[in-house]
């Protein structure tokens, strides 16, 4: 398995608080990506990066915001979580953009 | 651009029996092409790629998919269904691996009847 980890993998919290979700790789990709997964929507890609400090909108970015400091970590913060991003919040990682991408187990995320 | 549809959003077949889940693409370039896998709890797994070279690709557990250009499909099988074969399943697509991400379908959950 590709060395991803997720942090924490179960969360729950109230409607307001911040909330960061961190995302660890072991593999050196360049590539990064958190989706939400929710039933009868797939995966939604929030946000990704192709580098340090480089990051860009996916297609649900409202509320969302990410921060690449280094090659192997990517944090995804809801500044002031709502109920209706209750959710599973899977990290992905590639070597390149457009080849295949390799998941992390999730994070089970309730906003109460 | 690119899109992926995935015919079914459920999809049972009986132990034994011949499993096809359909997956149909738009793209302006030559695709890159996928299908993950994702058990219950789990993240999703790569079960196949399309990246150009030949038009069967196969995979792990059994599976495999053909590109079909002139029908813009790249359909999964397997020709047996086990129960552990249960699972949701997500056919993806990018343009090439240049290009800053991948399109995911919405998924099929295949069941397995006894």
């Amino acid at each position: 398995d590709a060395g991803i980890t997720q942090s924490p993998r179960h969360k729950v919290t109230e409607t307001g608080t911040p909330v960061t979700l961190r995302c660890h790789q072991t593999e050196n990709h360049r590539y990064m990506y958190w989706y939400r997964q929710d039933p009868g929507h797939g995966l939604r890609l929030i946000h990704y990066s192709y580098g340090v400090k480089d990051t860009d909108k996916g297609e649900v970015s409202d509320g969302y915001s990410v921060s690449r400091s280094k090659t192997e970590d990517f944090l995804l913060t809801l500044e002031s979580a709502t109920s209706s991003q209750t959710s599973v919040y899977f990290c992905a990682i590639g070597s390149s953009g457009g080849n295949e991408q390799f998941f992390g187990p999730g994070t089970r995320l309730t906003v109460l | 651009a690119q899109s992926v549809t995935q015919l079914g959003s459920h999809v049972s077949v009986s132990e034994g029996a011949l499993v096809l889940l359909r997956c149909n693409y738009s793209s302006s370039v030559p695709p890159y092409l996928f299908w993950y896998v994702q058990y219950p709890n789990q993240g999703l797994q790569l079960l196949l790629k399309y990246t150009s070279a030949a038009t069967l690709v196969k995979g792990i557990n059994g599976f495999e998919a053909e590109f079909k250009k002139s029908e813009t499909s790249f359909h999964l099988t397997k020709p047996s269904a086990h129960m552990s074969d249960a699972a949701e399943y997500f056919c993806a697509v990018s343009g090439d691996s240049s290009a800053s991400k991948i399109i995911f379908g919405s998924g099929t959950r295949l069941s397995i009847r006894p």
